[in-house]
């Protein structure tokens, strides 16, 4: 049992360079997110996807998108990288179920440090 | 609005002294859950604790506790007897309406800790 994982860990890009992050959960989970982390800014949402074949907008979602092909895997692109998109990004995968012994808890991958140049 | 507000970007204390995080939120639901995550230098992202909106317990795990007070809006985080492996950023979370919602997460910009020996 994996948790969650992300490819790659690290990636150096220039600008107007394409790329696809790869997030993976074997948890079984419906829904899966992606964030991103710059400094002082905590972690704010950029896509998410409810289920298989549905993603939706977060908080900040220009420049990137997303798909949700299988269950398991949430990718992550990026079409033309900016330097605004230098950043660590995080994919989460979501454990819950109603009511008041709901185990409501979102689960982390490892991050990738993306540096666009 | 959904708001999470950390006031402390950065505490330093010394080994052995106990230390408080301070986590003050805002949402118009009734049902909502507050989260503690804490980054390590290696930079994961480690789940703490999950509390329910309606379950204000105060909880204790070792040399961590956690004080919710709906009154004030307050989700603080105690280590007692800090370690020098206490150092991190630690973020708290806000997730609102439950459980059959979308689940997403709302952060505050992170308290770093650093505990010196």
């Amino acid at each position: 049992n994996a948790g969650v994982t992300q490819t790659p860990k690290f990636r150096v890009l220039k600008t107007g360079q394409s790329m696809t992050l790869l997030c993976a959960q074997d948890m079984n989970h419906e829904y899966m997110y992606w964030y991103r982390q710059d400094p002082g800014m905590g972690l704010r949402l950029i896509h998410y996807s409810v289920g298989e074949g549905t993603t939706a907008k977060g908080e900040v979602p220009d420049g990137y998108n997303v798909s949700r092909l299988k269950k398991q895997n949430f990718l992550l692109g990026l079409e033309s990288a900016a330097p605004s998109q230098t950043s660590v990004y995080f994919c989460a995968s979501r454990s819950w179920g109603a009511g008041r012994t709901s185990t409501d808890t979102q689960y982390f991958g490892p991050g990738t440090r993306l540096t666009v140049l | 609005a959904q708001k999470v507000t950390q006031a402390q970007t950065e505490i330093s204390v010394v080994e052995k002294e106990d230390v408080t995080l301070d986590c003050v939120y805002e949402t118009r639901d009734t049902t909502y859950y507050l989260f503690w995550y804490k980054q390590p230098p290696s930079g994961e992202l480690v789940f703490l604790i999950r509390r329910n909106s309606f379950d204000e317990q105060n909880e204790i795990s070792g040399r961590y506790s956690w004080n919710f007070q709906k009154s004030t809006s307050s989700f603080n985080f105690t280590i007692t007897a800090s370690q020098v492996v206490d150092s991190a950023v630690y973020f708290c979370a806000l997730t609102p309406g439950g459980g059959s919602t979308l689940g997403r997460l709302y952060f505050g910009r992170g308290t770093q800790l650093t505990v010196w020996p």
